[in-house]
């Protein structure tokens, strides 16, 4: 079956260091692999997306790169500020003629970082 | 924007009661879907909804019950409540799409205590 395992947490880094969650998964097929942010309180919203092999997703500093040689999805960040202090899922979603946009996600990786 | 509203957003519940959790999202999204967030677990999917009227079982269905009735709308279900049943529920939704690459909105959870 499907699945993703991510990095156990939680990761403390202080302001401005170099931020990497390790995303490995498993899937018939080719999905496609997401990453999405749960801030405090809040619900979770999308934060880069690929779709195909080799495929960088980017967005706030972020990019993670789709590696089908490894099956992995790594999230970086070169330089994390306080406010990038959340929860962070790795998620994959099925291609397929029974897809329906269902997602399946890791354990999530709590990411704190210090001023 | 209101994007996907859940309600409530806190309840505790004694053992046995029931209770139902509104999802309502003005994007006219086809798909819907319910969530359960765990500790080390991320997030799993209890029922989805790829349209009015219809409804199928995710990965952890035991339980719980829901109904479509309107677009707008996908209800989550409690008949008897238990301890087992504590946990964050997030409500998500998404366009139709013929691919799985398609981005899932997310409303804020309802965090359920059952004692």
């Amino acid at each position: 079956g499907n699945s993703v395992t991510q990095m156990e947490g939680p990761v403390t880094l202080s302001e401005e260091a170099f931020l990497t969650i390790n995303c490995t998964y498993t899937a018939t097929g080719y999905p496609s692999l997401f990453w999405y942010v749960q801030y405090p309180g809040e619900g979770l919203q999308l934060l880069l997306k690929a779709t195909k092999a080799d495929d960088k997703g980017s967005n706030k500093g972020f990019e993670a790169t789709y590696r089908k040689e490894t099956t992995s999805f790594h999230l970086e960040k070169g330089s994390v500020q306080v406010s990038d202090s959340a929860v962070y899922f790795c998620a994959l979603s099925a291609h397929g003629s029974s897809n329906t946009g269902k997602l399946i996600f890791g354990q999530g990786t709590t990411l704190q970082v210090k001023p | 924007n209101a994007g996907v509203t859940q309600t409530p957003k806190f309840r505790v519940l004694k053992t046995g009661q029931s209770m139902t959790l509104l999802c309502a999202q003005d994007m006219n999204h086809e798909y819907m879907y319910w969530y359960r967030q765990d500790p080390g677990m991320g997030l799993r999917l209890i029922h989805y909804s790829v349209g009015e009227g219809t409804t199928a079982k995710g990965e952890v269905p035991d339980g719980y019950n829901v109904s479509r009735l309107k677009k707008q709308n996908f209800l989550l279900g409690l008949e008897s409540a238990a301890p087992s049943q504590t946990s964050v529920y997030f409500c998500a939704s998404s366009i139709r799409t013929g691919g799985p690459n398609t981005e899932a909105f997310f409303g804020q959870g309802t965090r359920l205590t059952v004692v």
